[in-house]
């Protein structure tokens, strides 16, 4: 079973536009991860968060969890063509790592 | 460093017959998993090892499925007989430490089941 859920399905935006991406899930997590897959190639590790953590920068990214609502969001600031992919947030229990449906990200020139 | 490495790119067969899947994951990276991504979903585990032991095959579907990780390094996913819904890709990734950690991915193997 899938244990994240990511909100929305599907997201277009213009070159510079910031994209938000939401995620929730429903058990508890050691850690939650964010995943970047360009059409028809493996997934990319982007950015990990701590339970412990709330907001985490790396670059053009920013992400926020929230423990106590079970969500999490991952925000690109300033994006750029190269940025169009899906998205996937993927949490982190004792033993395994379980990932979301994902959020398809279109940046128009 | 190279990166995880999976073959083949790509696989057609028809239903009922036969495939496997090779990984060989970042050099001394503990954990392997073999995840299946069907066509505009998010990835599903299938089986997780740890060395050479399984950590979660909860939902790898035995009846048709196997898989092993031979000395704890490179694996192989089988699946025999195939069926037409296995069509997908799959997906193999390697993490290292204790912990889940970042994992890193494969490009992994495009199959059709005809």
């Amino acid at each position: 079973s899938q244990q994240g859920e990511e909100d929305p399905q599907a997201l277009s935006i213009q070159e510079g536009e910031n994209a938000t991406m939401n995620c929730s899930y429903k058990t508890s997590i050691n850690n939650l991860q964010w995943y970047r897959q360009n059409s028809g190639r493996g997934l990319v590790h982007l950015i990990l968060i701590r339970s412990n953590e709330r907001e985490k920068h790396s670059g053009r990214l920013r992400v926020t969890l929230d423990t106590s609502k079970k969500s999490s969001s991952l925000l690109i600031t300033a994006s750029r063509a190269a940025d169009t992919a899906s998205y996937f947030c993927a949490t982190a229990g004792y033993s395994t790592l379980t990932f979301g449906k994902g959020t398809m990200l279109l940046v128009s020139p | 460093e190279a990166g995880v490495a999976q073959s083949p790119r790509y696989k057609i067969i028809e239903k009922r017959q036969s495939v496997a899947f090779w990984c060989n994951p970042i050099s001394g990276h503990a954990t392997l998993y073999w995840y299946q991504q069907i066509l505009g979903q998010g990835p599903k585990l299938l089986i997780q090892f740890q060395n050479n032991g399984v950590v979660d095959d909860s939902q790898l579907p035995k009846d048709r499925f196997s898989a092993e990780r031979l000395k704890g390094v490179d694996s192989t996913l089988k699946i025999q007989p195939a069926k037409l819904e296995d069509s997908a890709v799959y997906l193999c990734a390697s993490s290292s430490g204790t912990g889940i950690t970042e994992a890193f991915f494969g490009q992994g193997t495009r199959l059709t089941v005809v």
